[in-house]
């Protein structure tokens, strides 16, 4: 079993959808990284939360440390959305462990 | 433009060659990471260097090594490439434990 899982592996919505990407999680963690990686393979880093809910623009992502468990949402979705978003989580030393990502597409 | 900047974009290699992937980054950040990224397999840390001066092995460092030139540059040497070393590789680096991480773009090596 995977340290870091991801549900769903693969998403498509309708522009204008409510979006939801679980990440779970089974060791002792510092923080929890959420990444965006565009198809042309570059991967930006969208969050970096060790509790609660951090919110930018659409973006919205939550952590709850006890259940070992992040959410990420996106409202109002767009087709500029979709990507491959990666949860990754870091422990001791700083280092990061990384879901396999989940595939998103949003149709117009 | 401030970043994380990785040469080659796109290489291909024969079985046995060696060649360095080179990764610099302008924002003054203490930390630098090599990652690669396979399908179905996530990204895995290959090296990493805390601070200048200093680098450790990560998940998957066999066949691979890196020097932290300064604290801008941090290389990744493959000595003797093989096929199983085909892969996307990304380098990123950090400020700090209290901060996020920014990527290079990557470079997407075969090995044939």
């Amino acid at each position: 079993k995977n340290e870091v899982e991801q549900s769903p592996q693969n998403l498509t919505a309708q522009e204008g959808e409510f979006i939801t990407i679980n990440c779970s999680y089974s060791v002792g963690i510092s923080a929890l990284h959420w990444l965006q990686q565009h198809p042309g393979g570059g991967i930006v880093s969208l969050f970096m939360l060790s509790s609660g809910k951090k919110k930018h623009g659409r973006l919205i992502a939550t952590i709850n440390i006890q259940e070992k468990h992040s959410s990420l949402h996106i409202t109002a979705s767009h087709p500029r959305d979709s990507a491959v978003y990666i949860c990754a989580v870091e422990t001791s030393g700083s280092r990061l462990t990384f879901g396999e990502g989940t595939q998103l597409t949003v149709n117009p | 433009n401030a970043g994380v900047t990785q040469t080659p974009k796109f290489q291909v290699l024969k079985t046995g060659q060696s060649m360095t992937l080179q990764c610099a980054q302008d924002m003054n950040h203490n930390s630098m990471y090599w990652y690669r990224q396979d399908p179905g397999m996530g990204l895995r840390l290959i090296y990493y260097s805390a601070s200048e001066g200093t680098t450790d092995k990560g998940e998957v460092p066999n066949g691979y090594n890196v020097s932290r030139l300064n604290k801008r540059e941090f290389s990744l040497r493959l000595e003797s490439a093989a096929p199983s070393q085909t892969s996307v590789y990304f380098c990123a680096s950090r400020t700090g434990g209290l901060y996020g991480y920014t990527f290079g773009s990557g470079t997407r090596l075969t090995v044939v």
